[in-house]
């Protein structure tokens, strides 16, 4: 099973939103609703970011948002901040066989 | 609060085998599946396995099959993650998550990480 593509990195400006894709198959991300996207910070463990393809677990501020079109899903961080600056990894759930694949990561790096 | 609270660092030579724990505290333990996700240095996150604590049964992701054994102990409310043959590229961080509510597909909450190095 290959994990799912990701951007090595995205850019901005404190303020400006990015957008980070995470692109798979239809038996993965296009299958299921089941997409998930941790921030991790060097040294530590990932902290759950979406769920679901889109709900933000309470704590997580309104700025992240994600979304899913086909086989895509995406993740948006409008207003950009510098605590923000993190690696980003998407997750799906991938059938009763493969069960789960990560993406590849995304390094954010706030300008 | 639920806690995962994993085994201390570990360094071993080709060919042997390691066994990872995760002691588990702040909730029933048998009603949460349990991930474990690995993390070579300077890598991505890589998904490894699922167990069921209520009855025992797992599956492990392919990449792994053969190599890896997850069990759970009950009555200390303790996971384990055993992988065996191992090589230079099997040297990361190790981390268990839990399933984050019944039928869910993501995971919240995370053990500290255990480094194993693989080292001749």
């Amino acid at each position: 099973q290959s994990a799912l593509t990701q951007p090595r990195s995205v850019s901005g400006s404190p303020g400006q939103s990015v957008t980070i894709s995470c692109t798979g198959t239809s038996s993965d991300v296009g299958g299921y609703n089941y997409v998930s996207w941790y921030q991790q910070n060097p040294g530590k463990a990932p902290k759950l970011m979406i769920y679901d393809v889109t709900k933000r677990p309470s704590g997580v501020p309104d700025r992240f948002s994600g979304s899913k079109s086909g086989n895509t899903a995406s993740l948006t961080i409008s207003g950009l901040q510098a605590e923000d600056e993190a690696d980003y990894y998407c997750c799906s759930y991938a059938g009763s066989y493969i069960h789960y694949v990560f993406g590849t990561g995304t390094k954010v790096t706030v300008l | 609060q639920v806690q995962l609270v994993q085994s201390g660092a570990e360094v071993k030579k080709p060919g042997a085998s390691v066994k990872v724990s995760c002691r588990a505290s702040g909730y029933t333990f048998t009603t949460y599946y349990m991930h474990w996700v690995r993390q070579a240095p300077g890598q991505g996150l890589e998904w490894m396995g699922i167990i069921n604590p209520s009855g025992g049964s797992t599956s492990y992701a392919q990449n792994f099959q053969g190599r890896i054994t997850m069990t759970r102990d009950t009555s200390t409310s303790t996971f384990y993650m055993e992988l065996s043959s191992l090589r230079s590229d099997d040297t990361a961080v190790y981390y268990c998550t839990r399933q984050a509510e019944v039928g869910t597909y993501y995971t919240v909450n995370w053990g500290q990480g255990t480094l194993v190095t693989v080292s001749s």
